[in-house]
């Protein structure tokens, strides 16, 4: 079993739809769970990281964590052709970040 | 304040040859994570340094590779003798934080090695 588990996709939305991408995790002693976001041929960059379980919110995304069954969601509200990219949630731990393998997010104007 | 500097953006190297890839941290970050990525998959933790220390290679293949964050200048990730299936993008990141802590790990552009 993997440490981080993501849905794969390919997602495809249409422009302002509400994208829902979620991961699951095996560790419970992971204690940060972050959201990055990487374009093609890019970079991850950090969006958003969350410690304890509840709701986060920044602008447009939220992200959510629910340590009880070891699954974080990140939403994204009136999505944009912009967001489109792959998502990567992590999780720190001692051997330093341990990534799902990613959701590719297409949104569609 | 420049970000984390990653050089060569593209290297290919025909197999048997070295590769050697530059990761220079972002100003006062003195830790330092080298990640693969291969097509259509997440990264894989290879090894986290600090200056003149490997604190954690257990991500690294146990032959061929290696990587050292000297004193000065950048970290290097070394492949000897490559082969096609180290074809794969590199990321490097750095942090003012330990791993365990590690909320706020700013990654390069990545190198994209190809083995021909």
């Amino acid at each position: 079993q993997k440490e981080v588990e993501q849905d794969p996709g390919p997602l495809s939305v249409p422009e302002g739809a509400i994208v829902s991408l979620n991961c699951t995790y095996s560790n419970s002693a992971f204690q940060y769970f972050m959201w990055y976001r990487q374009y093609s041929r890019k970079g991850p960059e950090l969006l958003m990281y969350t410690y304890s379980s509840g709701n986060k919110e920044d602008g447009r995304f939220t992200a959510q964590v629910d340590k009880s069954s070891k699954y974080i969601s990140l939403f994204i509200r009136d999505s944009q052709p912009s967001d489109s990219a792959t998502y990567l949630c992590a999780i720190t731990g001692r051997r330093a970040l341990t990534f799902g393998s990613g959701t590719r997010l297409q949104v569609q104007p | 304040n420049a970000g984390v500097m990653q050089n060569p953006r593209h290297l290919v190297r025909r197999r048997g040859q070295e590769a050697r890839l530059r990761c220079s941290p972002m100003k006062g970050h003195s830790h330092v994570y080298w990640y693969r990525q291969l097509p259509e998959e997440g990264l894989k933790f290879m090894v986290y340094l600090q200056k003149e220390n490997i604190i954690d290679e257990s991500g690294m293949p146990k032959e061929r590779f290696s990587a050292e964050f000297p004193k000065e200048g950048p970290s290097i990730l070394r492949i000897q003798q490559v082969v096609r299936g180290d074809s794969a993008a590199y990321f490097c990141a750095s942090s003012p934080l330990r791993a365990d802590m590690n909320t706020e790990a700013f990654f390069g552009q990545g190198t994209r090695l190809t083995v021909v």
